[in-house]
């Protein structure tokens, strides 16, 4: 069974830019959610979506948005990129939002200069 | 109050010991209890998870203790290996009736087991 999939796997912006990310769950799995890992915040909660509806988010600035798609998969965009949002961003998917185990993807690494 | 903090920051052990790391929260809607364990360049991965009607979960050199009444649980990793070496986090959720919560997550702990 394949793991979660994220793509790319590293990304460099330029401040101002835009970015969009991308995430396909495990195969059965509903529910996706994202995190922000940096050395100084740690791993931060972005937000959840199931059945194409974010149920849930975190607190972050509007320009962190997301979606999902009817196959489940998933994108993050984040847009007027600044320096301080060069981080790993996760991808985690669990089968549906009433279940505790959530999968990691390996992430993408987002360097903005 | 949704925090999860943990230590130690890094942990050195020679091969064989029995690291632990620990975790307090304050929080006590929280009832999963998950530990993680993520290598250079990969996502972090399920290790173990405990909920708070149990005070001790074992799976292969890996325990999770419990403490309900001191907000506090700990992971120890049995006769360690230098394959261990890796940074390990904590994590904590709330069930809001059946619907889980996000996981909200310790700042880590980079053990090093030495040879």
């Amino acid at each position: 069974k394949a793991g979660v999939t994220q793509t790319p796997r590293y990304l460099i912006k330029t401040r101002g830019q835009q970015v969009t990310l991308s995430c396909s769950p495990i195969s059965g799995h509903r529910s996706v959610s994202w995190y922000q890992q940096t050395p100084g915040q740690g791993l931060q909660f972005l937000f959840e979506y199931f059945s194409e509806t974010q149920r849930n988010k975190g607190n972050f600035p509007g320009r962190f948005s997301g979606r999902q798609f009817s196959n489940s998969r998933s994108e993050m965009n984040v847009s007027t990129l600044e320096l301080g949002d060069s981080a790993l961003y996760l991808c985690a998917s669990s089968r549906d939002y009433t279940n505790t185990e959530a999968f990691f993807g390996q992430g993408t690494r987002l360097t903005v200069v | 109050q949704q925090q999860v903090k943990q230590s130690p920051q890094s942990l050195i052990v020679q091969k064989g010991g029995i690291p632990i790391i620990n975790c307090a929260y304050e929080n006590t809607a929280f009832d999963y209890f998950p530990w993680y364990q993520q290598f250079p360049g990969k996502g972090p991965a399920l290790l173990i998870a405990i909920r708070p009607d149990v005070s001790e979960k074992k799976e292969g050199r890996f325990t999770i203790s419990f403490n309900k009444s001191a907000k506090q649980f700990s992971l120890h990793i049995m006769d360690s290996q230098p394959g261990d070496s890796a940074t390990y986090f904590c994590a904590a959720s709330i069930d809001y009736g059946g619907s889980q919560g996000n996981l909200i997550f310790g700042k880590g702990t980079k053990l090093s087991v030495k040879p």
